[in-house]
């Protein structure tokens, strides 16, 4: 069980610009969630897959993000026209629904973020 | 509405002293709770859990959270601080059974003094 990877770990950009970040989850997930963390504040829910399948998207998650999870192994989270407000660091999580019990509870691992810099 | 509430955004004690981070939610239900941990430059790790079972939980690193529902809180402790705890502490809820997103607290940066 290597954890949770994501890749790059900081991404520097200029406004306008599209950027693509990938989460590889643990091995045996079949959930796999995306936050996004800005500076002095908690991790705000994006979205997140089950398998292939996109099942929830925030409001947060503008026209100009795009999720994808095509064959329900790693996923990447794309921004299209770069905005200085999209500086933040972009957490992935990801778990597993066959530790299902009574309390129907899944733990979130998290990975290390890629923090995202638009000049 | 749903949130979740910690209070105090910075909380220093010295080391070996008591801490105490604060957490408390708004819901008609109780949710499941938890604890994360966030070092510099590095992603979350759950500390603790609530999951409807023992309202007294305990944690990696010596700490344990109680659940208390008339007070809709979830307030973490640990007897002894030690160096190693200086971090940000996340308190996060998953308000509704089958709505999988968390909703996390602002986050309680610890400073442990020597």
């Amino acid at each position: 069980d290597t954890g949770v990877s994501q890749d790059p770990r900081h991404k520097i950009t200029k406004r306008g610009q599209n950027v693509t970040f990938r989460c590889d989850p643990i091995s045996e997930h079949n959930r796999l969630y995306w936050y996004r963390q800005t500076l002095g504040q908690g991790p705000e829910f994006l979205t997140y897959f089950q398998n292939e399948a996109q099942l929830e998207k925030s409001r947060l998650l503008s026209d100009r993000f795009s999720a994808e999870r095509p064959k329900g192994s790693f996923s990447t989270l794309e921004i299209q026209r770069t905005e200085q407000g999209d500086s933040a660091m972009y957490l992935c999580a990801s778990s597993s629904d066959l530790g299902r019990g009574t309390s129907g509870l899944y733990e979130q691992y998290f990975g290390p973020g890629t923090r995202l810099t638009v000049t | 509405a749903q949130s979740v509430t910690q209070l105090g955004s910075h909380v220093s004690v010295s080391e070996g002293a008591l801490v105490l981070l604060r957490c408390n939610y708004s819901s008609s239900v109780p949710p499941y709770l938890f604890w994360y941990v966030q070092y510099p430059n590095q992603g979350l790790q759950l500390l603790l859990k609530y999951t409807s079972a023992a309202t007294l939980v305990k944690g990696i690193n010596g700490f344990e959270a109680e659940f208390k529902k008339s007070e809709t809180s979830f307030h973490l402790t640990k007897p002894s601080a030690h160096m190693s705890d200086a971090a940000e502490y996340f308190c996060a809820v998953r308000f509704n059974f089958g709505n999988e997103k968390l909703t996390f607290g602002t986050g309680t940066r610890l400073t442990i003094i020597p």
